[in-house]
């Protein structure tokens, strides 16, 4: 079935960049997701790939897929303290972006 | 623009009740899914209810159902609860089912069962 894993924590110093990985079982994905959630809140997409593509850049933010090996990583330029949040990664088809299968979330704290 | 809209935010049950809780998309979206967040499952999928109808369900009993309004407007409800469903209810709306560049998702109900 569906399954996507995270590494559950990860540190580093202000102004570093972070790098949070995850990998997912099923190949027939079409979306792949990054998510952030703060204390007390939903969750905020902040960005998605489609699975036929490699790489995509949003200011800060830089995802990369590896569809052979099923890996996408979130790559967060200059990390600033507000980036402390859990950070899920999610996929689901095309057809049913509504209907997204999650990982456990990555804690990313951000040390001054 | 307001966003999605949960309410409500916080509820306190005891075991063998029923709870409804309620989502207001976002204007325009027709789109509304439900997830269920606990510590110890993580995010788990409902529901999703796209023009009134039921898309997909995820794996859970027949105590959790749903529906939306012709407004899409949505609502879940839990009957005969139990101290398992405990846990952040989260909507999320958008304009269609294959646009996640449109999906946001409300603040959440925080229901706890005694």
């Amino acid at each position: 079935g569906e399954d996507v894993e995270q590494s559950l924590f990860l540190s580093v110093r202000e102004g570093d960049s972070s790098v949070i990985n995850c990998t997912y079982t099923d190949s027939s994905s079409t979306y792949l997701y990054w998510y952030k959630q703060e204390p007390g809140a939903g969750l905020q997409l902040l960005t998605y790939i489609f699975s036929n593509m490699d790489m995509k850049q949003d200011q800060r933010l830089t995802v990369l897929l590896n569809k052979k090996d099923k890996h996408l990583s979130l790559r967060i330029a200059d990390t600033q303290t507000g980036d402390s949040a859990i950070y899920f990664c999610a996929e689901s088809m095309w057809t049913n972006a509504g209907k997204s299968t999650f990982g456990d979330g990555t804690t990313l704290t951000v040390k001054p | 623009k307001a966003g999605v809209t949960q309410t409500p935010r916080y509820l306190i049950k005891t075991r063998g009740q029923q709870v409804t809780l309620s989502c207001s998309p976002i204007s325009g979206h027709r789109s509304v899914s439900w997830y269920q967040q606990t510590p110890g499952q993580g995010l788990q999928f409902l529901f999703e209810y796209f023009s009134e109808t039921q898309r997909n369900k995820g794996n859970f009993p027949g105590r959790f159902s749903g529906r939306q309004f012709s407004n899409s407007r949505s609502e879940m409800n839990v009957s005969t609860l139990e101290l398992g469903d405990s846990a952040l209810y989260l909507c999320a709306s958008s304009v269609d089912p294959t646009r996640p560049d449109t999906q946001y998702f409300g603040p959440g109900t925080r229901l706890t069962v005694l």
